[in-house]
């Protein structure tokens, strides 16, 4: 069985702009939820998206946002970059509960210059 | 929200040496997970364990869910065993769906 996959693995962007990011889950996982890990911060749960709809969302400004789409693949979209945007931007899959094990993607790193 | 602390945040080793990482939470969870982060990044699974014992080879996981408290084991050290290691909880919350909350995470070194 396929792991989490996302896409792309490396990314260079400019003050500004807006970037967007690709997760398709295991095959068969209905659950996707997307995590920043910084060296300052540590790894912050940013929001989980079930069957479509968002079911949780950290505490992170309006200009992160994320949709899922019906085969349960998911994107993020961070508008209006700033440069503690960089970061290690990492996507996991689960089937439905939090009682489900999670499975991280290798992650996309974002840097913003 | 929940509270993860892991101990110690770092750790040396010989190779061949026995080492034990710990992970304290604050709050009841229905979730506990173990991960290596590779040099890469990414965070591979080692144990799905919000209560009970697990082993894995030379790895071995107890969580005491009524302590608050989560133990990973690692016997026999190797070089390749280095990396960080992160101790991840999921609240028991309608509410919180498949969220992690994440502790800081235990840098171990091997040495050869």
């Amino acid at each position: 069985k396929a792991g989490v996959t996302q896409t792309p693995r490396y990314l260079i962007k400019t003050r500004g702009q807006q970037v967007t990011l690709s997760c398709s889950p295991i095959s068969g996982h209905r659950s996707v939820s997307w995590y920043q890990q910084t060296p300052g911060q540590g790894l912050q749960f940013l929001f989980e998206y079930f069957s479509e709809t968002q079911r949780n969302k950290g505490n992170f400004p309006g200009r992160f946002s994320g949709r899922q789409f019906s085969n349960s693949r998911s994107e993020m979209n961070v508008s209006t970059l700033e440069l503690g945007d960089s970061a290690l931007y990492l996507c996991a899959s689960g089937r439905w509960t939090s009682t489900d094990t999670q499975y991280f993607g290798p992650g996309t790193r974002l840097t913003v210059l | 929200g929940i509270q993860v602390e892991q101990s110690p945040p770092d750790l040396i080793l010989q190779e061949g040496a026995n080492s034990t990482l710990r992970c304290n939470f604050s709050d009841s969870v229905n979730n506990l997970q173990w991960f290596h982060q590779n040099p890469w990044g990414q965070l591979i699974n080692l144990f799905y364990i919000p209560s009970g014992t697990k082993q894995n080879g030379r790895l071995s996981a107890t969580t005491v869910a009524t302590e608050r408290y989560s133990l990973l084991y690692i016997s026999s050290s190797q070089t390749t065993d280095s990396g960080v290691y992160f101790c991840a909880v999921g609240e028991i919350k309608e509410t919180s769906g498949s969220r992690l909350t994440f502790g800081e995470g235990t840098q171990l070194t091997v040495n050869p």
